[in-house]
């Protein structure tokens, strides 16, 4: 099977600009979580979706978003892009309804200049 | 909350060596799950190991294996016969069992940087 697919892997943008990450999720995979990776925060949970829903939300402002299809693909959204959104961003899917056991795709990083 | 410390930020071991990496977190709830995570340098984030809280039993993969002690809220990693591709960090998690809030999301320790020798 293929594994977590994610896009683009390296994102340049400008403060106040939006930017939208993909997230494919391995074949059969039905949940999409996203977290985000920093030096100084380390990993932080963003979001969860499962069969186009929303059910779990971390702590993070409304300038974040996400969806998920009807194929499990998910994207996430940033809006007026800050410098302190540079970061890596991990979406990670999982089999079950419990979403316990994730797969961690290889990343978006994103650069905020 | 739920919060996961790892207090050892470096660590090092030489080839075919043993290491244990610590974890401690804190909780209120009785059924959850914790996990190892593996973060090499190509930033691919790979499990490596799992156990639930209710299972006495340490969890074992091949070289990897856990301390498990719950009252203590203990969950340390130990990895027997260091081999050079072991070098990354490595994150302890954790993952509430009930529903609702719990869906999804892994918190996250802050990590351990462990570099094996050649």
């Amino acid at each position: 099977k293929a594994g977590v697919t994610q896009t683009p892997r390296y994102l340049i943008k400008t403060r106040g600009q939006q930017v939208t990450l993909s997230c494919s999720p391995i074949s059969g995979h039905r949940s999409v979580s996203w977290y985000q990776q920093t030096p100084g925060q380390g990993l932080q949970f963003l979001f969860e979706y499962f069969s186009e829903t929303q059910r779990n939300k971390g702590n993070f402002p409304g300038r974040f978003s996400g969806r998920q299809f009807s194929n499990s693909r998910s994207e996430m959204n940033v809006s007026t892009l800050e410098l302190g959104d540079s970061a890596l961003y991990l979406c990670a899917t999982s089999p079950g309804g419990r979403a316990v056991e994730q797969y961690f795709g290889p990343g978006t990083r994103l650069t905020v200049t | 909350a739920q919060t996961v410390t790892q207090s050892q930020p470096e660590m090092s071991v030489q080839e075919a060596e043993t290491v244990t990496l610590s974890c401690t977190y804190d909780t209120s709830e009785n059924n959850y799950y914790l996990f190892w995570y593996k973060q090499p340098p190509s930033r691919q984030m790979i499990l490596v190991i799992r156990q639930e809280a209710y299972k006495q039993q340490n969890a074992t993969e091949n070289r990897f294996s856990v301390n498990f002690q719950k009252a203590a809220k203990s969950f340390s990693l130990k990895i027997s016969d260091s081999q050079l591709g072991d070098t990354a960090m490595y994150f302890c998690a954790f993952m509430k069992q009930s529903g609702g809030t719990s869906y999804g999301k892994l918190t996250f320790g802050q990590g351990t940087i462990l570099t094996v020798h050649p």
